[in-house]
């Protein structure tokens, strides 16, 4: 069975510092990787995902994630921080051969940017 | 959020009630599904709807049932045999051609037990 763990459940970070967000996963085969952003009492805003091709993908917001096949990692990243960034940040996966093509989400991590 | 309606925002049940969560869509996707959100636990599958007229059970579907008669509406009942429903909702909704897997979101309804 696939699985998602965000290893942090709280990041603080200080405005103008870059910030990363932790993520790995396990799963059969190639995974389709994703990472949504939750404002309090909103539903999930979706920032990016890997399907294929570059390890590097950007995403909204100035958001980026690195995939990194050998150590099962997808982690978040951003150069420089906001105040606005703080929000519940969510990892998931969707293995490329499962017909339902429902996401296994993480815990959360939830990111607070200090001005 | 956009596209993806949820009602109420919030809901209050006693106990013994069955209640229903409104999910419409107006982006002409096909699939659709119900999440529940518990804190510290991140989102659990409830059920997932891929045609018309049919609906599949998620990971955690004790308790609940679903229709999803019209490609834009897939309603959630909590009934009463759920156990433990307080907790944050949330439906979602994807294509099945283009970009087919991602998902998006409701803003979530919030239920409440009394």
């Amino acid at each position: 069975a696939q699985s998602v763990a965000q290893p942090e459940d709280q990041v603080n970070v200080a405005e103008g510092n870059p910030l990363t967000v932790k993520c790995t996963y396990s799963v059969s085969g190639n995974p389709y990787l994703f990472w949504y952003v939750q404002y309090p009492n909103r539903g999930l805003q979706f920032l990016l995902k890997y399907i294929t091709g570059d390890n590097l993908v950007k995403g909204s917001y100035g958001f980026e994630a690195e995939f990194n096949k050998s150590q099962t990692s997808f982690h978040l990243k951003k150069p420089s921080a906001l105040v606005s960034d703080s929000a519940l940040y969510f990892c998931a996966v969707r293995p490329m051969d499962m017909g339902r093509r429902a996401l296994t989400f993480g815990s959360g991590t939830r990111l607070q940017v200090q001005p | 959020d956009g596209g993806i309606t949820q009602s109420p925002k919030y809901l209050f049940r006693k106990e013994g009630q069955n209640v229903t969560l409104s999910c419409e869509q107006n982006l002409n996707h096909d699939a659709m599904y119900w999440y529940r959100q518990d804190p510290g636990q991140g989102l659990r599958l409830i059920y997932y709807s891929q045609i018309v007229n049919d609906f599949q059970k998620g990971d955690i579907a004790e308790g609940y049932s679903v229709s999803r008669e019209k490609k834009e509406s897939f309603p959630l009942t909590v009934t009463s045999a759920q156990k433990n429903p307080t907790a944050f909702y949330l439906c979602a909704s994807r294509r099945l051609a283009g970009d087919r897997d991602t998902q998006y979101f409701g803003p979530g309804t919030r239920l409440t037990v009394l």
